[in-house]
């Protein structure tokens, strides 16, 4: 079984300032890690993924995750926030190995302010 | 690449009604397609599982008489809401993956389709 939670399900920062958004996740197996975005009305942007490579893995818009076995975390980063990365990011977790389905977190809504 | 289609994005119907929902991946073959169902600011709650050719299989507590699901081709899976009521009313995500080409399981999503029944 497979699980996802994301700690913070509104997160405010201010423009310039660091983001984290967090991410716990439970698997029997070694897993494969998602971070999606959503924009309001509109369905899931990937932004990166981690598949058992290297454990810092970059994305687009300049967000950044790192793998870390020993907490089971994928916590998400960008050094500087800008107001077009208000959405809301979603966490998603796989087992490894081809043809399993991912499981979502709930998801953290993320607010950039001036 | 690994474009997904929805139509329509947004359909209004009166309660009692059918409604089709069409997911399409625009320029790769889509194996196995998804279909997601998302309330007011929750996450994604995965209804069913399309494989290309096969019946779908559904999540528990999906009812399969509600919720048709087809995938007739590698890039067309159709999402008929049955008999539609109020409570269907809810925002509904595909995604799509090829197997061979998604070795880590990642989907492509769609934009969503918003169906209100009146």
């Amino acid at each position: 079984a497979q699980s996802v939670t994301q700690l913070g399900s509104h997160v405010s920062v201010s423009e310039g300032a660091l983001v984290l958004l967090r991410c716990n996740y439970s698997s029997s197996v070694p897993p494969y890690l998602f971070w999606y975005v959503q924009y309001p009305n509109q369905g899931l942007q990937l932004l990166l993924k981690y598949t058992s490579a290297a454990t810092l893995v970059k994305g687009i818009n300049g967000f950044e995750a790192e793998f870390k076995k020993s907490e089971t975390s994928f916590h998400l980063t960008k050094p500087s926030a800008h107001m077009s990365d208000a959405a809301e990011y979603f966490c998603a977790v796989s087992e490894a190995g081809g043809g399993n389905k991912l499981t979502f977190g709930t998801g953290t809504q993320l607010k950039v302010e001036l | 690449g690994a474009v997904v289609s929805q139509h329509p994005s947004w359909v209004i119907c009166k309660s009692g009604t059918s409604v089709k929902i069409e997911c399409r991946s625009l320029d790769f073959q889509a194996t196995t397609m998804f279909w997601y169902r998302q309330f007011p600011k929750q996450s994604l709650m995965l209804m069913a599982t399309s494989n290309e050719g096969s019946k779908a299989t559904y999540e528990q507590g999906v009812e399969k008489d509600k919720f048709l699901i087809n995938h007739a081709s590698l890039t067309l899976s159709t999402l008929t809401v049955t008999s539609a009521h109020p409570e269907d009313s809810s925002f509904y995500i595909c995604s799509a993956r090829n197997s061979r080409d998604s070795p880590h399981n990642e989907q492509f999503f769609g934009p969503g389709t918003r169906l209100t029944v009146l």
